[in-house]
């Protein structure tokens, strides 16, 4: 168990909707990332928080949206979705704001996304 | 974009071989990590080296990084039936302006040990 909880576990929905996937980070990490893997695009990263802030963006669409709430919790938005959004969404915590650290990354079960 | 290949996409080993697998990489980083991943599961953290590291070890794990090459090697030795995952390079990369705080996985390689 990494101490990171992500929910949901699965979601299946409609093209065209809205869902949000939360990530609680382990206690006491202040940075959260957030990676979509899918089978023809691999791990692709998309974003990081570190203490409520926007530190790094990846390959992130603009149909998603992205924040970390004072608690440290994370959440990630996917609007308008599309089928080839389908995809397992992961969510890492890590204490260091910066990858210069070379701090580990601690990953949670991921939230495997159905768009039907 | 992917940062990092790893070579081979896929491997198939019989139980007591070594594996290896290499990582190749686009641009300067500070350190590089590997990941190992089971079937549809979270990535777990194996070992890190840093950019001024040529080798490290961690039980069964031995990591080289040539960074004139761009290139890392994750070796397990001994394998076993339960070091069937998939294992990922993860690199951090630079910019001009410093650290980008991106950290980008490789492609995979994915490890079959046959009992």
């Amino acid at each position: 168990d990494s101490g990171v909880t992500q929910t949901p576990k699965h979601l299946i929905t409609a093209t065209g909707q809205r869902v949000t996937l939360r990530c609680s980070p382990r206690s006491g990490d202040l940075s959260v990332y957030w990676y979509q893997q899918s089978l023809d695009q691999g791990l692709q990263f998309l974003i990081q928080y570190y203490n409520g802030e926007e530190r790094a963006k990846g390959n992130i669409l603009e149909r998603f949206s992205a924040q970390q709430f004072p608690d440290l919790h994370s959440e990630l938005n996917l609007s308008s979705l599309e089928l080839g959004d389908s995809a397992l969404y992961f969510c890492a915590s890590t204490r260091q704001g910066g990858t210069i650290l070379g701090g580990e990354l601690f990953f949670g079960e991921g939230s495997r996304l159905t768009v039907l | 974009s992917q940062q990092g290949e790893e070579d081979p996409q896929a491997l198939s080993i019989q139980e007591g071989e070594n594996a290896t697998m290499n990582c190749s990489y686009k641009t300067s980083i500070n350190n590089l990590q590997w990941y190992r991943q089971n079937s549809g599961r979270g990535l777990v953290h194996l070992i890190l080296i840093r950019s001024n590291e040529r080798e490290k070890h961690s039980g069964r794990l031995r990591v080289t990084l040539d960074t004139s090459k761009k290139s890392s090697s994750l070796l397990i030795t001994a394998s076993r039936a339960a070091d069937t995952a998939s294992y990922f390079c993860a690199t951090d990369v630079l910019s001009y302006g410093g650290a980008t705080n991106k950290l980008i996985f490789g492609t995979g390689t994915l490890l079959a040990v046959q009992p």
